[in-house]
């Protein structure tokens, strides 16, 4: 069973500051989702990364796919009060179980103005 | 593009009673789709595979009777709770993707349900 460990589960921060939210597992994906969910609404995809060092960038969002293929990270500059909501990676797994995604346990991130 | 719709958006049933979810790609065929469930401020939980023209693969400790999922076309698949209990309530979210971009999966906007 491939496990994604996400961390922090929370964080609040004031406009203005940077963040990074981390997933780690000892397992390798094929693929690396992140995901923006606000309250009531599926999740929204923001970017997939497949190949190992790969870094991608949508405006103050900087995601990154470890060498390995067994982490990931996104930081956001300058956080702004409309960057609040649920994060969620996902690892897209290969083999039998191809297609189907093993979510971390998601990053509720506050920016208070 | 990659739009996936679902209904309805709320449900409240009561006891008892079955309810029917369905799913839908709106702009692009999947043949295989996913359900998915979610507690209130938790991730999401992958409760079963959705094939089309075959069987629902489902995950270990889904009850396959209870939670019974049809893939009746190539931009359809329903989710139906069967008898369903208060403990069912919860949010129940399906995602699809796009041809051979398997992990690259669109999530609907979710239903919630509510069993009384």
């Amino acid at each position: 069973t491939q496990l994604l460990e996400q961390s922090p589960q929370f964080l609040s921060i004031q406009e203005g500051e940077n963040l990074t939210v981390y997933c780690n597992s000892s397992s390798v994906f094929s693929s690396l989702q992140w995901y923006r969910q606000e309250p009531g609404e599926g999740p929204v995809l923001l970017v997939t990364v497949v190949t190992g060092g790969e870094v991608k960038k949508l405006k103050r969002l900087t995601f990154q796919f470890g060498d390995a293929r067994k982490d990931s990270s996104l930081h956001i500059t300058a956080a702004q009060p409309g960057d609040t909501g649920l994060y969620l990676c996902a690892g897209g797994a290969g083999g039998t179980s191809y297609g189907k995604l093993t979510f971390g346990q998601g990053t509720i991130l506050t920016v208070h103005p | 593009g990659a739009v996936v719709s679902q209904h309805p958006s709320r449900v409240i049933c009561k006891s008892g009673t079955s309810v029917k979810i369905e799913c839908r790609s709106l702009d692009f065929q999947a043949t295989t789709m996913f359900w998915y469930r979610q507690f209130p401020k938790q991730s999401l939980m992958l409760m079963a595979t959705s094939n089309e023209g075959s069987k629902a693969t489902y995950e270990q400790g889904v009850e396959k009777d209870k939670f019974l999922i049809n893939h009746a076309s190539l931009t359809l698949s329903t989710l139906t709770v069967t008898s369903a209990h208060p403990e069912d309530s919860s949010f129940y979210i399906c995602s699809a993707a796009p041809g051979s971009r398997v992990h690259e999966q669109y999530f609907g906007p979710g239903t919630r349900l509510t069993v009384t």
